[in-house]
């Protein structure tokens, strides 16, 4: 069965931290997809990168990074220099390959606070 | 602008009076799905659909049912809403069911 274990409930940083929010997915075949949504107060879902699972490039974008490792099964997500905008509560998903449904498997979140 | 849009945004009923929320993107997706969260629970798909008329169940179909008439709606009916029905609803609309989806703001839904 897949499934998306994010360990982290709750993580709280000072502005300008560094912080990694962990994934871990479970599944069976090998076309998959990963993604991480941002869900901030307002409620709304947005959508911050997908990857595939034959591409282990690790992406940067601007203070966003990811690390994608298939050995592990795990996909994290950093920020860096953390800034109280980014306070929300982050997902990770995973949408399997073969069953071609499109689902979304999403993690339980992480709530990451950002303080002043 | 490229949008998802859902109606209502928030929605106070009765149990046993139909309801519809409806969806609408306006960016050619062929893909489209609905979506319930709740809290312990998460985010779990009810519908989905790869194009127009064609429709499937997620995980959680009970008590809904969906249409897609056309490429850009997507409505999600509750012919008689239960209380368990209460919860936050998001439309999302995707080019291809293997890309990202983008999710519309959300129906904050309350069955009484």
């Amino acid at each position: 069965a897949q499934k998306v274990t994010q360990a982290q409930t709750e993580i709280s940083v000072v502005e300008k931290e560094d912080v990694t929010l962990d994934c871990v997915y479970e599944t069976r075949d090998t076309t998959y997809y990963l993604f991480w949504y941002k869900q901030p107060p307002s409620g709304e879902l947005v959508f911050l990168i997908r990857r595939n699972s034959f591409d282990e490039q690790n992406e940067i974008s601007g203070r966003y990074s990811w690390n994608f490792q298939k050995s592990t099964s795990s996909f994290n997500f950093t920020i860096t220099a953390s800034q109280v905008v980014d306070s929300a509560v982050y997902f990770c998903a995973l949408s399997d390959g073969s069953g071609n449904t499109g689902k979304l498997i999403f993690g339980q979140g992480t709530t990451l606070q950002v303080k002043p | 602008e490229a949008q998802v849009t859902q109606n209502p945004r928030y929605l106070i009923t009765v149990t046993g009076k139909k309801l519809t929320v409806t969806c609408s993107q306006n960016m050619n997706h062929e893909y489209m799905s609905w979506y319930r969260q709740d809290p312990g629970l998460g985010l779990r798909q009810i519908y989905y659909s790869m194009n127009v008329e064609v429709t499937d169940k997620g995980d959680v179909p009970e008590g809904y049912k969906v249409s897609r008439k056309e490429k850009r709606n997507f409505p999600l009916i509750l012919e008689s809403p239960s209380p368990n029905q209460t919860s936050l609803y998001f439309c999302a609309s995707s080019l291809s069911y293997s890309l990202e989806q983008y999710f519309g703001p959300g129906t904050r839904l309350t069955v009484t």
